[in-house]
C-alpha cells in the first residue's frame, strides 16, 4: 500500500497568513494527488485533484504543487472559513489517505 | 446539483449483516464509478469499496475483502454496502462518494453527509 505522511500534524495561524502543507508518498506517484478540505461535523470537500488542479468553486488562494512523492497545499492568505483539517490522497494504487493536518487559529 | 444520501447504519452485532444505501441525484448515475470511503478516530479516512459505472470493474480493500459487497442499481441511482461478518472495527462513519470524473480510479468529487455504523454487542 502506498503511505501518505502529512506534516506538520497541526499548524497554528493567523488570518491573513500563509499556510503551507505537505505531503510525502511512501512511493512514485506521479501527480495522482488531490487534498480535500473537511470541517466538523462535514464531510471531505475536494480542493485540488491531479495535484494541482482547483476543484470546482474553490478559491484562488488554494493551490497545490509537486509531483513524484513530494506535494503542498498553499493556503496563499488565511480566511476565517479555512480553518479545518486538510487530508491528502493518492489515486495511484487503489486509493490511500494521508492522516490529515488541522490548521487552527492561534 | 449532485447529492449522496447514505441510509442503514445503525448498531450491528458482532458477526452479523449490516446494508447501507445511498440514493444519488444531480448527475447522470451510470457514467461515473462511485465508492464507499469510511472515517474513524482510529483509522481516519479510509478506502472500502468501488464499482465502475457499468459495475464492470469492482475492488476492495483488503481490510474488507470477503466480508463486504458492493452493488449499483443503475436505473434507479442508488449504490449498495452489504457487510458481512462485522467486527467492532468496522464501526466508523461510512461515505458514499462520486468520482470527480469519468475516469474510474479518479479522485472523489463529491461526497453524501455520512452514515454511522456501530459494531457492539
Amino acid at each position: 500500500d502506498i503511505v501518505l505522511t502529512q506534516s506538520p500534524a497541526t499548524l497554528s495561524l493567523s488570518p491573513g497568513e500563509r499556510a503551507t502543507l505537505s505531503c510525502r508518498a511512501s512511493q512514485f506517484i506521479n501527480t495522482y494527488l488531490a487534498w480535500y478540505q473537511q470541517k466538523p461535523g462535514q464531510p471531505p470537500r475536494l480542493l485540488i485533484y491531479e495535484a494541482s488542479n482547483r476543484a470546482t468553486g474553490v478559491p484562488a488562494r488554494f493551490s497545490g504543487s509537486g509531483s513524484g512523492t513530494d506535494f503542498t497545499l498553499t493556503i496563499s492568505s488565511l480566511e476565517p472559513e479555512d480553518f479545518a483539517i486538510y487530508y491528502c490522497q493518492q489515486r495511484s494504487s487503489w486509493w490511500t489517505f494521508g492522516q490529515g493536518t488541522k490548521v487552527d487559529m492561534k | 446539483e449532485v447529492q449522496l444520501v447514505e441510509s442503514g447504519g445503525g448498531l450491528g452485532q458482532p458477526g452479523r449483516s449490516l446494508r447501507l444505501s445511498c440514493i444519488a441525484s444531480g448527475f447522470t448515475f451510470e457514467d461515473y464509478a462511485m465508492h464507499w470511503v469510511r472515517q474513524s478516530p482510529a483509522k481516519g479516512l479510509e478506502w472500502v469499496a468501488s464499482i465502475a459505472g457499468n459495475s464492470g470493474s469492482i475492488a476492495y480493500a483488503d481490510s474488507v475483502k470477503g466480508r463486504f459487497t458492493i452493488s449499483r442499481d443503475n436505473a434507479n441511482n442508488s449504490l449498495a454496502l452489504q457487510m458481512a461478518s462485522l467486527r467492532p472495527d468496522d464501526s466508523a462513519l461510512y461515505y458514499c462518494a462520486k468520482a470527480q470524473s469519468l475516469r474510474w480510479n479518479a479522485h472523489f468529487g463529491s461526497w453524501g453527509q455520512g452514515i454511522l455504523v456501530t459494531v457492539s454487542s
